[in-house]
């Protein structure tokens, strides 16, 4: 079952411009993960949100945590071409599961027009 | 990709035949991974190892089988390929469980007629 859902499934915007992605989850997590995929590539990982972090920064990437309301945004500020690529969530079991075992949404394909 | 091979890279074969996709990794990791993706489906767990000899099922492990004989080969068996098992496949490694990153390896296209 899929834990993690992007939203929205399609962004397309212009270069410079800023691009925002949101995650919802069902059930309590440890951490979440944002990881990109370029077409016909293996994701990597971008960043980690932990459980009693509400917003973390990595360069151009902001990510925020609400924990009440299972959800998490993902934001690519003054985007480039370069970040045109498929971005995914992802969610461990929580204190209930197993942390071995990631669990990823099925990801907004983002598109930056030059 | 950091330091993680897959092969084949592409392969197509029959239905109800086996096939073996191996993935190799020189980060002496713990943890490794096979994940399918599908359209529509994004990623999903098949099977994971957490060391030499031990694995466990994940969400859509009918049909597959794994092995991992050493801790930088992890091979996933489709034990009779069914049409249904056409997708990428992605080997995936960690360092340990839990709040660890995984890396990912450049996938497999696997296509079953």
């Amino acid at each position: 079952s899929q834990q993690g859902e992007e939203d929205p499934q399609a962004l397309s915007i212009q270069e410079g411009e800023n691009a925002t992605m949101n995650c919802s989850y069902k059930t309590s997590i440890n951490n979440l993960q944002w990881y990109r995929q370029n077409s016909g590539r293996g994701l990597v990982h971008l960043i980690l949100i932990r459980s009693n972090e509400r917003e973390k920064h990595s360069g151009r990437l902001r990510v925020t945590l609400d924990t009440s309301k299972k959800s998490s945004s993902l934001l690519i500020t003054a985007s480039r071409a370069a970040d045109t690529a498929s971005y995914f969530c992802a969610t461990d079991g929580g204190s209930g599961g197993s942390n071995y075992k990631l669990t990823f949404g099925k990801g907004t394909l983002l598109t930056v027009n030059p | 990709d950091a330091g993680i091979t897959q092969s084949p890279r592409h392969k197509v074969t029959e239905t109800g035949t086996p096939v073996t996709l191996r993935c190799h990794q020189t980060e002496n990791h713990r943890y490794m991974y096979w994940y399918r993706q599908d359209p529509g489906h994004g990623l999903r767990l098949i099977h994971y190892s957490y060391g030499v000899k031990d694995t466990d099922k994940g969400e859509v492990s009918d049909g597959y089988s794994v092995s991992r004989s050493k801790t930088e080969d992890f091979l996933l068996t489709l034990e009779s390929a069914t049409s249904s098992q056409t997708s990428v496949y992605f080997c995936a490694i960690s360092e340990s469980a839990g709040d660890e990153k995984l890396f990912f390896g450049s996938g497999t296209q696997l296509s079953v007629l």
